[in-house]
C-alpha cells in the first residue's frame, strides 16, 4: 500500500545543475500535481496532469518543466537550478470519479537544496 | 479560483475542543470544501471534505454555514499529537489547479 511515493528525499545541487525529482502513484489516479514548500509558508502550485499526456502551469511554474507519459509517473524538472529553488516540493494525487470531491494523497516531500 | 481565508494561529488546551474557521466568501455551487493538516516534517495529510451538509469522520467534523461562505472544523478533543498546520481548500470544477494558503498553525497546551 506504498500510495504516493518520492524520490529522492533530499538533495543538494549546485548553482545552474538539473535534476529530476521522481514522484510515482499506485492508486491509478488521474490527477497528479507538484508543489513546493518554502520554510513556514504554505504550499504552492507548480504544474498539475489530468491524465496522462496532459499538463498544465499552476501558480509559480517558472524554472520547472514537467512530463507525463504513464498514468502513474509524474516527474519534474529542474533545468539550470537557481538558489531560489531551494524548498521542499510535494508531489499528490487525486482521483478523477467526482473531481473536486476527491481527497488528495501526498507523498513525504523531497527537500531540495540549491548552494 | 475562489480563495480562503484562516487565522494564522490559534491556540488550544489539551483535552480541549478546538474550533477552526475558514472564509471562502467568494465560494460558487460546485466547490467543495476540503481541509488537510501537515504535522511537523511531513506531508500534508486529508482530513475531511464536504460540499453542503456537515460532515463526520473518526479525525474531525466539519460544519458548513448554510450560505457556504464560511466553515468550521472542530476537533473534538484535542491531543497534542493534533499540532499542525491546517489547511482550508476549495476544490471547483477545475480541480487540478488546487491551491493552499499559508494555513492555520494549532499550538496545544498540555
Amino acid at each position: 500500500n506504498a500510495g504516493v511515493t518520492q524520490t529522492p528525499k533530499f538533495r543538494i545541487l549546485k548553482i545552474g545543475q538539473s535534476m529530476t525529482l521522481q514522484c510515482t502513484q499506485d492508486m491509478n489516479h488521474n490527477y497528479m500535481y507538484w508543489y513546493r514548500q518554502d520554510p513556514g509558508m504554505g504550499l504552492k502550485l507548480i504544474y498539475y496532469s489530468v491524465g496522462a499526456g496532459i499538463t498544465d502551469k499552476g501558480e509559480v511554474p517558472n524554472g520547472y518543466n514537467v512530463s507525463r507519459s504513464t498514468t502513474e509517473d509524474f516527474p519534474l524538472r529542474l533545468e539550470l537550478a537557481a538558489p531560489s529553488q531551494t524548498s521542499v516540493y510535494f508531489c499528490a494525487s487525486s482521483g478523477l470519479v467526482g473531481a473536486a470531491g476527491e481527497k488528495l494523497f501526498f507523498g513525504s516531500g523531497t527537500q531540495l537544496s540549491v548552494l | 479560483d475562489a480563495k480562503t481565508t484562516q487565522p494564522n494561529s490559534m491556540e488550544s488546551n489539551e483535552e480541549e475542543p478546538v474550533h477552526l474557521p475558514c472564509n471562502h466568501s467568494t465560494i460558487s455551487g460546485t466547490d467543495y470544501i476540503h481541509w488537510y493538516r501537515q504535522l511537523p516534517s511531513q506531508g500534508p495529510e486529508y482530513v475531511i471534505h464536504g460540499l453542503t451538509s456537515n460532515v463526520n469522520n473518526r479525525m474531525a467534523s466539519l460544519a458548513i454555514a448554510e450560505d457556504r461562505k464560511s466553515s468550521t472544523l472542530i476537533l473534538h478533543r484535542a491531543t497534542l499529537r493534533d499540532a499542525a498546520v491546517y489547511y482550508c481548500i476549495l476544490r471547483g470544477t477545475n480541480a487540478g489547479k488546487s491551491t493552499f494558503g499559508d494555513g492555520t498553525t494549532l499550538t496545544v497546551k498540555p
